[in-house]
């Protein structure tokens, strides 16, 4: 079964702190993909990244960072000195299936990140 | 380049009652996507349209809510008659592809309903 855990349900820090957000996912499928996505209050789901099973590069987008771990199932997320802007859910998906032509994508819950200024 | 557009943006109708949504979809994405988010939880995959045709709706409850994409582009989701646990944010998604080396999705600011 295809699952996917963000146990943190609600992270809240001050301003220009570091923040990890955390999610592990299971999968038996060899070949998949991870996602993140951020939920402003205005409600709009906005994409920040995907990563291939095949991949584990760790990456880096200006205060954003992503740590694959396949060892440990899991795919984190950091905030390096957070921002009020911040302020959102975010989400943590996978993609994975038996054969090519059909995918869905498996949600995590969701983590409600507030920063305080 | 033009987002994901869903009208309308609220909504507030009584129990039994019906409603549609509308999604136009970014120009040139073959998958569209029906999503449910009840407060508090992630999307549920309500429908999946590869072009015109349905490629998933196996979450899709088929006795209350339909959904349609004439001519490949924009779509309609309905729901007749509504109940109280209907009440969610409906979200539209498109991406350039589908399938297994998906693309990412793209979405739009959703429908909010509130059933009363």
């Amino acid at each position: 079964a295809q699952k996917v855990t963000q146990a943190q349900t609600e992270i809240s820090v001050v301003e220009k702190e570091d923040v990890t957000l955390d999610c592990v996912y299971e999968t038996r499928d060899t070949t998949y993909y991870l996602f993140w996505y951020k939920q402003p209050p205005s409600g709009e789901l906005v994409f920040l990244i995907r990563r291939n099973s095949f991949d584990e590069q760790n990456e880096i987008s200006g205060r954003y960072s992503w740590n694959f771990q396949k060892s440990t199932s899991s795919f984190n997320f950091t905030i390096t000195a957070s921002q009020v802007v911040d302020s959102a859910v975010y989400f943590c998906a996978l993609s994975a299936g038996p054969s090519d032509s059909n995918y869905q994508l498996i949600w995590g819950a969701g983590t409600k990140l507030i920063i305080k200024p | 380049e033009a987002g994901v557009a869903q009208s309308p943006r609220y909504k507030i109708i009584e129990k039994r009652q019906s409603v549609a949504f509308w999604c136009n979809p970014i120009s040139g994405h073959a998958t569209l996507y029906w999503y449910q988010q009840i407060l508090g939880q992630g999307p549920k995959l309500l429908i999946q349209f590869q072009n015109n045709g349905v490629v998933d709706d196996s979450q899709l409850p088929k006795d209350r809510f339909s959904a349609e994409r004439l001519k490949g582009v924009d779509s309609t989701l309905k729901i007749q008659p509504a109940k109280l646990e209907d009440s969610a944010v409906y979200l539209c998604a498109s991406s350039l592809l589908g399938g297994y080396k998906n693309t990412e999705a793209f979405f739009g600011q959703g429908t909010r309903l509130t059933v009363v």
